[in-house]
């Protein structure tokens, strides 16, 4: 079973809306949990970072949250513009090493 | 762009065929790593290269050999691949390979093998 598990696979939203993805993980001990954004035919691009003593992050139209005690983890977009459409993927930092744990993503596709 | 290229973009090799991706990053890193993305599937890390020593092979088939010349380069050999071997190769480099230090990611090679 992977660490990282995200939900929904893929989900279509109408330009100006707003969308929450979700992360759960299993990652122990838990360093830190990143939300990369990886555009078709692009590598992912790192959009927050928390560590466990952060709640909340916000980049922008996207807000991040963490909840170390349950191992979750959102990332919301608010007012979603088509460039929004890409693949939202989860990363977990296990304390002490480099090695990440990656989610499936999250498949966001925005239409007008 | 994220300071780490990767050439070429788009590749398509037969199963004889031999070739090589090339990865260069520009941030001054002292790590690099190479990973496979297929579709649906999480990011499997192949290899991790820290001060140009290779320091974590994840049981990738001996058909992918990896090369680090110097810090700032990174090179995937392929040999007699598979199709099931098609993907998209993404290069990464971060300051360290230990810690919790941010990765860098290129735009991947889009492989595909015939």
């Amino acid at each position: 079973k992977n660490q990282v598990e995200q939900s929904p696979q893929s989900l279509i939203i109408l330009e100006g809306k707003n969308c929450t993805l979700q992360c759960n993980y299993t990652v122990s001990p838990f360093s830190n949990l990143r939300w990369y954004k990886q555009d078709t035919g692009r590598g992912p691009v790192s959009l927050t970072i928390m560590t466990f003593s952060e709640n909340t992050k916000s980049n922008g139209r996207y807000t991040a949250t963490l909840d170390a005690d349950t191992k979750q983890s959102s990332l919301h977009i608010t007012a979603s513009q088509l460039s929004d459409s890409a693949s939202y993927i989860c990363v977990v930092s296990g304390e002490g090493n480099n090695r990440l744990a990656f989610g499936k993503g999250n498949q966001v596709v925005v239409i007008p | 762009e994220t300071g780490v290229t990767q050439t070429p973009r788009h590749l398509v090799m037969g199963m004889t065929n031999k070739k090589s991706l090339k990865c260069e990053q520009h941030l001054g890193h002292n790590a690099m790593y190479w990973y496979k993305q297929s579709a649906k599937k999480p990011l499997e890390l192949m290899f991790v290269y820290s001060l140009e020593e290779r320091v974590e092979n994840n049981s990738v088939p001996s058909r992918f050999s990896p090369e680090c010349p110097n810090s700032s380069h990174l090179f995937l050999h392929l040999h007699t691949l598979q199709p099931e071997d098609s993907a998209l190769y993404l290069c990464a480099s971060s300051r360290l390979a230990v810690g919790n230090n941010e990765q860098f990611f290129g735009p991947g090679t889009r492989l595909t093998v015939l």
